[in-house]
């Protein structure tokens, strides 16, 4: 069964501090997505990424960068230079395909981890 | 402008009286599904729909059903609610699949006593 740890059950810093996000996960199968979720305060959950299981690139996007390696089975997230705002609450998650003789090739489980409380201070 | 909603947003209700949060997207999406959130664990999947008429299971079903007779509608239906069902929940819709980023609604925040 797929599996996403997340053992960070809350991290604290200070504004402008680089922070990273751990993320590890289980699957069986060899084609899978991973994601990022961001929940601020308000509640909401906002997409923050989506790669699949053949991208092993690390992808940076302003402060945010992803590193993702399939040798660990580790899809770690990193703000540089964290602001207030980044305060929320992040999920990762995996898609992963159902098992062969569910038929078909769509995806629609999804699995998520407890999430990582972030506070940044200023 | 595309959205998810879901409503109520709020809800107190007593064990074993049925209830329903309904769920509705204008993205023309052919994927929908519910989770909860619970300190600690998460966001668990309840249900997933791939398309009308087609739903399935996710990881913790037990004491939900569900149902898609239309594209757009999702609905969560509890018959009879018991308080470890006091939860955050979240319906989200998606392209095709869990596979493709998912849009979530506001959530409800049900309390059942």
């Amino acid at each position: 069964a797929q599996k996403v740890t997340q053992a960070q059950t809350e991290i604290s810093v200070v504004e402008k501090e680089d922070v990273t996000l751990d993320c590890v996960y289980e699957t069986r199968d060899t084609t899978y997505y991973l994601f990022w979720y961001k929940q601020p305060p308000s509640g909401e959950l906002v997409f923050l990424i989506r790669r699949n299981s053949f991208d092993e690139q690390n992808e940076i996007s302003g402060r945010y960068s992803w590193n993702f390696q399939k040798s660990t089975s580790s899809f770690n997230f990193t703000i540089t230079a964290s602001q207030v705002v980044d305060s929320a609450v992040y999920f990762c998650a995996l898609s992963e395909p159902p098992p062969p003789n569910a038929g078909g090739t769509s995806y629609g489980k999804l699995t998520f981890g407890q999430g990582t409380i972030l506070t940044v201070h200023p | 402008e595309a959205q998810v909603t879901q409503n109520p947003r709020y809800l107190i209700t007593v064990t074993g009286k049925k209830l329903t949060v309904t769920c509705s997207q204008n993205m023309n999406h052919e994927y929908m599904s519910w989770y909860r959130q619970d300190p600690g664990l998460g966001l668990r999947q309840i249900y997933y729909s791939m398309n009308v008429e087609v739903t399935d299971k996710g990881d913790v079903p037990e004491g939900y059903k569900v149902s898609r007779k239309e594209k757009r509608n999702f609905p969560l239906i509890l018959e009879s609610p018991s308080p470890n069902q006091t939860s955050l929940y979240f319906c989200a819709s998606s392209q095709k699949g869990s596979s493709y980023e998912q849009y979530f609604g506001p959530g409800t925040r049900l309390t059942v006593t």
